[in-house]
């Protein structure tokens, strides 16, 4: 079963707009990861974040963390068309990273 | 050339048909990983492997096998496919549990008809 859950699972957004995807999960973790899939392509990586930190920042990407609640965010600020693409977030615990259902995120020009 | 080599990218195949996807790597990584992708479900884990003699079910083995031929080589096969074995398959490798970093390949979609 997945462990990490996206919100919303799909997002519609104007070019130059922020877009803001949620991910939850049930149990405890050492890392949390987000990844980005274009169209049937395979998934490419953007952000890892431990469980000792609360937020991290790659380019237009801001991640935040926060343990108590079991939940993380990915910002991607001034969006551009682009980064339409399915983000996903993966929860390593026990060694494995596990996958959520994603969220679609649609940039319009 | 990519870090992450999958084959065959497209297949479709009939009910009751063996069928083997292969994945080679060049990134030096023990771990690889197969994935299974369905519409609306995301990824689920099928094998992984930590070492050339470590091989571990996930959450969804069943009707499938893999092997792992070299550090670099990791197949995964259904044995007698079925429909609902129609997926997108992706293969992926990482450094370690402390790097993370999953690195995938660009998949294998399967029809079984």
């Amino acid at each position: 079963s997945q462990q990490g859950e996206e919100d919303p699972q799909a997002l519609s957004i104007q070019e130059g707009e922020n877009a803001t995807m949620n991910c939850s999960y049930k149990t405890s973790i050492n890392n949390l990861q987000w990844y980005r899939q274009n169209s049937g392509r395979g998934l490419v990586h953007l952000i890892l974040i431990r469980s000792n930190e609360r937020e991290k920042h790659s380019g237009r990407l801001r991640v935040t963390l926060d343990t108590s609640k079991k939940s993380s965010s990915l910002l991607i600020t001034a969006s551009r068309a682009a980064d339409t693409a399915s983000y996903f977030c993966a929860t390593v615990g026990s060694y494995i990273p596990t996958f959520g259902r994603g969220t679609s995120l649609i940039v319009h020009p | 050339d990519a870090d992450v080599t999958q084959t065959p990218r497209n297949r479709i195949t009939k009910t009751g048909k063996r069928i083997m996807l292969e994945c080679s790597q060049t990134k030096g990584h023990d771990r690889m990983y197969w994935y299974r992708q369905d519409p609306g479900l995301g990824l689920r884990l099928i094998y992984y492997s930590f070492d050339v003699k470590d091989i571990n079910k996930g959450e969804i083995s069943d009707g499938y096998s893999v092997s792992r031929q070299a550090q670099a080589k990791f197949s995964l096969s259904l044995e007698s496919a079925i429909p609902n074995q129609t997926a997108l398959y992706f293969c992926a490798t990482s450094r370690d549990y402390y790097t993370g970093e999953l690195f995938f390949g660009e998949g294998s979609r399967l029809t079984v008809l």
